[in-house]
């Protein structure tokens, strides 16, 4: 069974903190992986793709993946209150669906 | 552009009603895929069609029933269905391909509620 595991939360930060995020995949074939942001009744928003080992900074958001640990995570960095939302990670290979944690809801306090 | 639109936004159908499900995107992808949601579940995955062939059907009952009439267009047909089948329905598009680069874009999705 391909499994993506990650922390319920919810994860609360203040204002200005950083938010990280953390997933683990269960399928050593997965070549790809996302994290999404969706807020309260809209859809996943793809915020960060990653493929290979080592880090990926876009802006304030940081992924970092770890193959041989099978370990992915999300770095939010000056987190803002509109930061608050569910975070989806998710993996697959190349040409089949997605295979989605059950999200981390993350809190940002002003 | 990376976008999808889906058609429409709310629907509400009674269990003996027929209703489909649009969605259209413009980027050359060549995978579609069917979501469903529930409220505070991850996405689920329906169907997958790759180069306008079902190549995925994760078991869905039959009164769901794809259609891909070309490259840019998937359809969902609804038919009988039952009020659990109440969800957030998302499309996504993607590239095919090995390695990298398959990014699934969603669309904004459609609201179902089966009374």
């Amino acid at each position: 069974q391909k499994e993506v595991e990650q922390n319920s939360g919810p994860l609360s930060v203040p204002e200005g903190a950083i938010a990280s995020l953390n997933c683990t995949y269960s399928d050593r074939g997965s070549q790809s992986f996302f994290w999404y942001r969706q807020y309260s009744g809209k859809s996943p928003e793809l915020i960060m793709s990653i493929y290979s080992n080592g880090d990926k900074e876009d802006g304030r958001f940081t992924a970092q993946l770890n193959k041989a640990s099978q370990y992915v995570s999300l770095l939010i960095r000056d987190s803002q209150p509109s930061d608050s939302a569910t975070y989806l990670c998710a993996a697959n290979q190349a040409g089949t669906a997605l295979i989605f944690g059950k999200g981390t809801t993350l809190s940002v306090s002003s | 552009d990376t976008e999808v639109t889906q058609t429409p936004k709310h629907l509400v159908m009674g269990m003996t009603n027929k209703k489909s499900l649009k969605c259209e995107q413009h980027m050359g992808h060549r995978a579609m895929y069917w979501y469903k949601q529930k409220a505070k579940k991850p996405p689920e995955l329906m169907f997958v069609y790759s180069y306008e062939k079902l190549s995925i059907n994760e078991s869905v009952p039959s009164r769901f029933s794809p259609e891909c009439p070309n490259s840019s267009l998937l359809n969902l047909h609804l038919h009988a269905l039952q009020p659990e089948d109440s969800a957030l329905y998302l499309c996504a598009s993607s590239q095919y391909r090995w390695g990298g680069d398959n990014e699934q874009f969603f669309g904004p999705g459609t609201r179902l509620t089966v009374l």
